[in-house]
């Protein structure tokens, strides 16, 4: 299994702040996806990253897949409440067949 | 078809007790993955199909559980003589197999062993 480090494990801001999250690892990803899950429900896709060194914006975030495709980043610009949530990476595992997850990191934006 | 749905949302059941969840999965979709989510934590895989086969099962996947997707559509978790440990969240996600392979979750179901 392919580890997946998140960091920070927890972020509190205030409305109109900028963050950026990361997502690293030891290991090559053929690609990378972000998730954002709210609570009690099932993780929603944000974005598929794929070659190295991919800038991807979606809105106010952006993502970036590091050259080596071993690490991500996930830029959120001004921050609003709606941002709030657990934001995940996932990449392929050894096998080829499922994704494994990072711990995520769990945002809270407050008005 | 508006995505992946997970029936039921939500099961309370008492320890020993037998649970089987369902997922049916986004119509064209080849690909189907169960994982379990508990607090704090990001979702484990469990195992996974490509049609109906079964390809992959992780070591978290004790004897207790098992998973059929019997036509490589909707699929069953079932889990025997429940412990309170195997209370989570059971995710369903499915995917069309390619390059990108991107999953597509349901909304899930929350297990609670009493």
């Amino acid at each position: 299994t392919q580890l997946l480090e998140q960091s920070p494990q927890f972020l509190s801001i205030q409305e109109g702040e900028n963050l950026t999250v990361y997502c690293n690892s030891s290991s090559v990803f053929s690609s990378l996806q972000w998730y954002r899950q709210e609570p009690g429900e099932g993780p929603v896709l944000l974005v598929t990253v794929v070659t190295g060194g991919e800038v991807k914006k979606l809105k106010r975030l952006t993502f970036q897949f590091g050259d080596a495709r071993k690490d991500s980043s996930l830029h959120i610009t001004a921050a609003q409440p709606g941002d709030t949530g657990l934001y995940l990476c996932a990449g392929d595992s050894n096998s080829g067949y499922a994704l494994n997850f990072g711990k995520g990191t769990s945002l809270l934006v407050t008005p | 078809d508006t995505g992946v749905s997970q029936d039921p949302r939500h099961k309370i059941t008492k320890r020993g007790q037998n649970v089987t969840f369902r997922c049916d999965p986004i119509s064209e979709h080849n690909r189907l993955y169960w994982y379990r989510q508990t607090l704090g934590q990001g979702p484990e895989f469990l195992t996974y199909f490509q049609n109906e086969a079964q390809l992959e099962k992780s070591r978290l996947l004790s004897d207790r559980f098992s998973a059929e997707r019997p036509k490589g559509s909707f699929s069953t978790l079932e889990i025997q003589r429940t412990e309170q440990g195997d209370s989570a969240m059971y995710l369903c996600a499915s995917s069309l197999a390619s390059t990108t392979d991107e999953a597509f979750f349901g909304q899930g179901t929350r297990l609670t062993v009493v």
